[in-house]
Formats: structure tokens, C-alpha cells, sequence
């Protein structure tokens, strides 16, 4: 079973500054799919970032990027110019491309951004 | 809206109440999944379906039971439910098998469920 491992429980962040949230997780896998979800306080997940195993090269979405570490088994997210619309849980998520493909979470990170 | 509508919003039921949960997706999915989020918890997957047939229950008391009509909806029909299983159910579909690029789960925003 794949264990996904968030440490951070909460972090503040003034608006337009950086924040990097961490998380490793534990798989035997080889071909795997990473996501970041975003949960604000209206409860939609929503999908920030998907990073695909295969590739080396570092998911970025706009404001959001990631640091893949295939041998560390580390997935970090950095938000850079945080928005006062980031305040949000962060989970980060797993699931293997073949077989079971379930998606397995962390606990979350929640980031508080100040004005 | 992400395209995975989930009904109600809110309930409150009583412990010897009968209600029903209602998920609904429009994107061509295939797989669609039940999960329970409680408090300082991660997200725990009680229930996949997968082309409408149900391929996973994570021992799931049977006081929960899923029905996947078609691809589209996904029902959780709750009776006799404990106060511990107050929490926020949330819905998600996804293609079964991931393609090239955009795999991923999209989630409606939950029902939050307080038995009383």
C-alpha cells in the first residue's frame, strides 16, 4: 500500500511572498501520478498540479510548481506571489498508473495567506 | 462547478433516519468513488465503482450503502447512522484507466452530514 506523508499542519504566508509545503510518500511503483488538490473553505477539491512520474522535467501551473525528487520519493509545492484566494488546505495525493489506481492522500497542509 | 454535482449540500439526521446521498457527473467518466473526510483525518475512500460495477469497499460498515445506477450517478444510502459518522462525504470520478496527460480525480464539494 502506497503512504502518502504531509508534516507541515499549518503555515502562514504574507500575501505575495513564497511558500513551499512538503510531502514524501512510500511505493514500490514505478510509473506513478503525484497531484496537489487545493481545498478552500467552500470544500471543492480542486486539482492544482499533476506531475507524471515518467517525466523529469517539473510540473508548473502558473503561481504553483512542483519539486519532483524520484529518489527521495519527495514531492514538494512551492505557490510563489501568494493571493489571498490560496488560504486552502493542500493535500497531496498519489496513485499508480497501472492496477490499482486509487488515489491515496496526505493529511494536508493549511495555508493561511495574510494580508 | 468542476462538473461532479453532489446533493445535499448539507443534512442533519436523526440515528433512525433513512436518507440518501446523490452524486452526478457529466464527463464522460467511468470510475466513480465515495470518500469520508473527517477532521485532522486523511481522506478515507470507502467505495469505488468502476464501469458501474462496485470493485472496492474498504470495510465499510454496511449501515452505508453505495448504488451506481449508471456511469453518470452514484448514490450513498445511509440508515442508522452513529454520531461518529458525522463527517463531509465527498463524490469523485475519473477515467478508469489513466490516459496520456490528464488524469485525475475530479471531486464535487461534498455533503456535510451531523447525525444527531
Amino acid at each position: 500500500a502506497q503512504t502518502v506523508t504531509q508534516s507541515q499542519p499549518e503555515m502562514s504566508v504574507q500575501e505575495a511572498e513564497t511558500v513551499t509545503l512538503s510531502c514524501t510518500y512510500d511505493t514500490s511503483e514505478s510509473n506513478y501520478y503525484l497531484f496537489w488538490y487545493k481545498q478552500p473553505p467552500s470544500r471543492q477539491m480542486i486539482l492544482v498540479i499533476r506531475q507524471e512520474a515518467y517525466k523529469q522535467q517539473n510540473a508548473t501551473e502558473n503561481r504553483f510548481s512542483v519539486n519532483f525528487q524520484k529518489a527521495a520519493k519527495s514531492f514538494s509545492l512551492k505557490i510563489s506571489d501568494s493571493q489571498l484566494g490560496d488560504t486552502a488546505m493542500y493535500f497531496c495525493a498519489f496513485a499508480p498508473i497501472y492496477g490499482n489506481n486509487r488515489l491515496a492522500f496526505g493529511k494536508g497542509n493549511q495555508v493561511v495567506v495574510i494580508p | 462547478e468542476t462538473g461532479v454535482t453532489q446533493t445535499p449540500r448539507h443534512l442533519v439526521m436523526g440515528m433512525t433516519n433513512k436518507k440518501s446521498l446523490k452524486c452526478e457527473q457529466h464527463l464522460g467518466h467511468n470510475a466513480m468513488y465515495w470518500y469520508k473526510q473527517s477532521a485532522k483525518k486523511p481522506l478515507e475512500l470507502m467505495f469505488v465503482y468502476s464501469l458501474e460495477e462496485r470493485v472496492e469497499n474498504n470495510s465499510v460498515p454496511s449501515r452505508f450503502s453505495p448504488e451506481c445506477p449508471n456511469s453518470s450517478h452514484l448514490f450513498l444510502h445511509l440508515h442508522t447512522l452513529q454520531p461518529e459518522d458525522s463527517a463531509l462525504y465527498l463524490c469523485a470520478s475519473s477515467l478508469q484507466v489513466p490516459g496520456d496527460g490528464d488524469y485525475g480525480y475530479t471531486f464535487g464539494s461534498g455533503t456535510r452530514l451531523t447525525v444527531v
